[in-house]
């Protein structure tokens, strides 16, 4: 069974940092272009970055270009996102999700900026 | 950047009805579009890629059709459980986009 779980979610105070883990398993975690895919609260989604499957190709939203690395680990099959500069407008709920066009989420880590 | 509109943006229905959802790009994205399902406080669940192609174990009253810049996203015979947030998005290039979501209602 393919499971995706997101952890190190938090509150943050705004120009803080933090780190998301997905760790992934019930599939070659290799084999698979991986994503990030935030939620702010009562809003729509939106597509935040993608990493290829060696790691060599990564995509980021403008919104976050700059101030977000993904990147990914496939020996311990987990992706990362490390945030960085954190705004108030990057509280959300932040999901992973496995390949471009999304077949698998994980469950989401809420992330808040606040003072 | 693609955009993807939605339309319409909320929609009541029935139990038993037929609903379509439309989604168009701003460009042609071929048939790099995808369509999941959201229910309040879970994580969107995937439904269908390659525009038309059904996801495992989705049931077959939902279908998706369209390339090009025009898709449509059906779901036939309603049923509670169908009740819930749909988004179209497009996998053709980076910045990938999803429309603004859909949300269906009981009547």
């Amino acid at each position: 069974e393919v499971q995706l779980l997101e952890s190190g979610g938090g509150l943050v105070q705004p120009g803080g940092s933090l780190r998301l883990s997905c760790a992934a398993s019930g599939f070659t975690f290799s084999d698979y272009d991986m994503n990030w895919v935030r939620q702010a609260p009562g809003r729509g989604l939106e597509w935040v970055s993608t990493i290829s499957t060696t790691g060599g190709g990564t995509y980021y939203a403008d919104s976050v270009k700059g101030r977000f690395t993904i990147s990914r680990d496939n020996s311990k099959n987990t992706l990362y996102l490390q945030m960085n500069s954190l705004r108030a407008e990057d509280t959300a709920i932040y999901y992973c999700a496995r390949r471009t066009g999304g077949d698998y989420w994980g469950q989401g880590a809420l992330v808040t900026v606040s003072s | 950047d693609i955009q993807m509109t939605q339309s319409p943006s909320s929609l009541s229905a029935s139990v038993g009805d037929r609903v379509t959802i439309t989604c168009r790009a701003s460009q042609d994205i071929s048939n790099y579009l995808a369509w999941f399902q959201q229910k309040p406080g879970k994580a969107p669940k995937s439904l269908i890629y390659a525009a038309s192609s059904l996801q495992s174990g989705v049931p077959s009253k939902f279908s998706g059709s369209g390339s090009g810049t025009d898709f449509t996203l059906t779901i036939s015979n309603l049923q509670p459980e169908d009740f819930a947030t749909y988004y179209c998005q497009h996998y053709n290039s980076y910045p990938l986009t999803f429309g603004q979501g859909t949300r269906l209602e009981i009547k």
